[in-house]
């Protein structure tokens, strides 16, 4: 079946530094791809997405690339902040047509100033 | 801006209790989720609506039962709970229109079972 796979944490980083979270995913047909992300004692909101191959999302300085010759869609960011800790979510549409996500175990990031 | 709101920040229930968790949004969507979030797990769906009266199991549904009788509000029901039912619950909702849709997801139950 279809499913994520996600770069295990916890991360620590110094503020400006490069940040750089591994999604790699196993999906039948051509699925949409997401990066969601959860602050602490909040929900999931959307950060980006990509629907085709080669499409970039980005948002906020966040990066990701939807690169179906090596199944990935790595994000990335050129210098995070304090406020950027928070848990990342990389997620798929399952096959058919479906609403439903399937999201990996996330990963999560802390900022030192 | 889309607001999808969760009827408890925090619960806590004894075992056997039942227990219902409340979920609306305000944005006319005909989708909405139940998750459970658990740390090394991710999330996990267990059960989908995609219309009123309508529902669709998920990956883990046992234990579980939901309701949406109007279309904004989708409830999940914990018949008897359970301690492995103490988790982190989280309601989210999309639209129709357009690919790619967006979850919009409320800021979550936690759920304490004793």
């Amino acid at each position: 079946g279809d499913s994520v796979t996600q770069m295990e944490g916890p991360v620590t980083l110094s503020e400006e530094a490069f940040l750089t979270i591994n999604c790699t995913y196993t999906a039948t047909g051509y699925p949409s791809l997401f990066w969601y992300v959860q602050y602490p004692g909040e929900g999931l909101q959307l950060l980006l997405k990509a629907t085709k191959a080669d499409d970039k999302g980005s948002n906020k300085g966040f990066e990701a690339t939807y690169r179906k010759e090596t199944t990935s869609f790595h994000l990335e960011k050129g210098s995070v902040q304090v406020s950027d800790s928070a848990v990342y979510f990389c997620a798929l549409t399952r096959g058919g047509g479906s609403e439903k996500l399937v999201f990996g175990k996330g990963t999560k990031l802390t900022v030192n100033p | 801006d889309v607001k999808v709101t969760q009827s408890s920040r925090y619960l806590v229930k004894r075992t056997g209790e039942k227990v219902f968790l409340e979920c609306v949004q305000d944005m006319d969507h005909e989708n909405m989720f139940w998750y459970r979030q658990d740390p090394g797990l991710g999330l996990r769906l267990i059960y989908f609506s995609y219309d009123v009266k309508m529902k669709e199991k998920g990956d883990i549904p046992e234990g579980y039962s939901v309701s949406r009788e109007k279309k904004e509000r989708f409830s999940l029901i914990l018949e008897s709970a359970s301690t492995n039912q103490t988790s982190m619950y989280l309601c989210a909702s999309t639209g129709t229109s357009g690919r790619a849709r967006t979850q919009y997801f409320g800021p979550g139950t936690r759920l304490t079972v004793l």
